[in-house]
């Protein structure tokens, strides 16, 4: 059982550049999430989905587009990539009604220059 | 966005004492709270999810407390062990129930020292 799969671990993008960061979940969970991690702001929300086929804004979308693809996989594309998205990415997942809480994936570690 | 503040932003502890730590939280629209344990160079992995006022979870020399009505849960680590050096961070859904993202508090990080 793999639960979160993220795809790539690491990445340099020059500043400009376009990206899509790869997440699946094998859980069957309805909800996903991506969460940006930056020293001294913690975890801060991106964008989540709350079942397949919505989408919606978190605390720091700008810069940042994301598709559920099916219930399995949600993906975030960055799509002019500028240093300030320099970061570790998690990708999660969950099922609330299970009250089990969140699953996370192992983070890509981006930077932009 | 949810309000989550934990405190204190850093804790050092003697092995073998026993800690505690705070999250506070909007009492208003409370749906949820969650506390996740996170170690260096791995992923946050969840603790406890606790909803209801009065909530008391264990898992090993780990507890939590929550007041939903006050705004606030307490951490706490019985005989701290070097192994419980991490962050812990507490969060909540958004207004709009428990689907939404989780808010994430900066975390308490805890140093167990030999």
């Amino acid at each position: 059982n793999a639960g979160v799969t993220q795809t790539p671990k690491f990445q340099v993008l020059k500043t400009g550049q376009s990206m899509t960061l790869q997440c699946a979940q094998d859980m069957n969970h309805n909800s996903m999430y991506w969460y940006r991690q930056d020293p001294g702001m913690g975890l801060r929300l991106i964008y989540y989905s709350a079942s397949e086929g919505t989408t919606d804004k978190g605390e720091v979308p700008n810069g940042y587009n994301v598709s559920r693809l099916n219930k399995r996989e949600f993906s975030l594309r960055l799509e002019s990539a500028a240093p300030s998205q320099t970061s570790v990415y998690f990708c999660a997942s969950s099922e609330w009604n299970r009250g089990r809480g969140a699953f996370f994936g192992q983070g890509t570690r981006l930077t932009v220059v | 966005i949810l309000n989550v503040e934990q405190s204190p932003q850093s804790l050092h502890v003697q092995e073998g004492d026993s800690t505690n730590f705070t999250c506070s939280f909007p009492s208003s629209n409370f749906y949820a709270l969650h506390w996740y344990r996170w170690e260096t160079a791995k992923s946050p992995e969840a603790l406890f999810v606790m909803t209801l006022n009065g909530d008391e979870k264990k898992k090993g020399r780990i507890s939590a407390t929550l007041n939903t009505k006050e705004g606030y849960s307490y951490l706490y680590i019985k005989g701290s062990q070097p192994e419980d050096s991490a962050t812990y961070l507490c969060a909540g859904p958004g207004g709009g129930g428990g689907a939404d993202g989780l808010t994430f508090g900066k975390g308490t990080h805890l140093i167990i020292q030999p």
